[in-house]
């Protein structure tokens, strides 16, 4: 497609259990970034990959949230041992460049609730 | 570290009307990107505008309008003769220079209400 896409759109995970939240970026993207809104809130910076590489992970919360781009297209973020405070909508966003001055393209987002 | 801050949480106005949302920024690179993004209902953040650091003139594109001024580290932006498909949150968001990374650094959000 023409646009980052996003799957799945809503998740219900019982907490405790992992999830696996996939990003297909647009295609030739160098930049790939996640975000994550808690309700009502901005998105907040999570994690960043240029090309395969993991260049910026600051944002991660915790040890039990990982990402993965291994062949420099697809990424996928998994969070292990969910808690209610996870519940947010996790956004994907990709950009063209490798410096700041591009602007990012975003998908819809997969909301995740926890219960 | 940088921050982003939108201090106007709803504005609400009758369509037609202009609406300005406010941005005050704080960063310490010299070099820096400002954007303003669209999030509809539907969730996606659509990309508005950008804007560079070293370039103040503020420009007028269709019905979007944006005030950059670095003296007061504002980046407000108008949506002139407003329609009720510009109901949204819009985002204010900051990139600092090569040094600080690509992570875009967002505001609070605005949700602008526009009723027929």
């Amino acid at each position: 497609g023409a646009g980052v896409s996003q799957s799945p759109r809503y998740k219900v995970a019982k907490r405790g259990q992992d999830v696996a939240l996939r990003c297909d970026p647009i295609s030739g993207h160098v930049s790939l970034f996640w975000y994550q809104q808690a309700l009502g809130q901005g998105p907040e910076f999570l994690t960043y990959f240029q090309n395969e590489a993991q260049l910026d992970k600051s944002g991660l919360p915790s040890d039990r949230f990982f990402a993965e781009r291994p062949e420099g297209s697809v990424s996928t973020l998994k969070i292990q041992r969910t808690q209610q405070e996870d519940s947010a909508v996790y956004l994907c966003a990709s950009s063209q460049g490798q410096t700041g001055i591009t602007e990012a393209f975003f998908g819809q987002g997969t909301r995740l609730t926890v219960v | 570290a940088q921050k982003v801050t939108q201090a106007q949480t709803e504005i609400s106005v009758v369509e037609k009307e202009d609406v300005t949302l406010d941005c005050v920024y704080e960063t310490r690179d010299t070099t820096y990107y400002l954007f303003w993004y669209k999030q509809p209902p539907s969730g996606e953040l659509v990309f508005l505008i950008r804007r560079n650091s070293f370039d103040e003139q503020n420009e007028i594109s269709g019905r979007y309008s944006w005030n950059f001024q670095k003296s007061t580290s504002s980046f407000n932006f108008t949506i002139t003769a407003s329609q009720v498909v510009d109901s949204a949150v819009y985002f204010c968001a900051l990139r600092g220079g090569l040094a600080a990374g690509n992570k875009l650094t967002f505001g609070g959000g605005t949700r602008v209400l526009v009723k027929p």
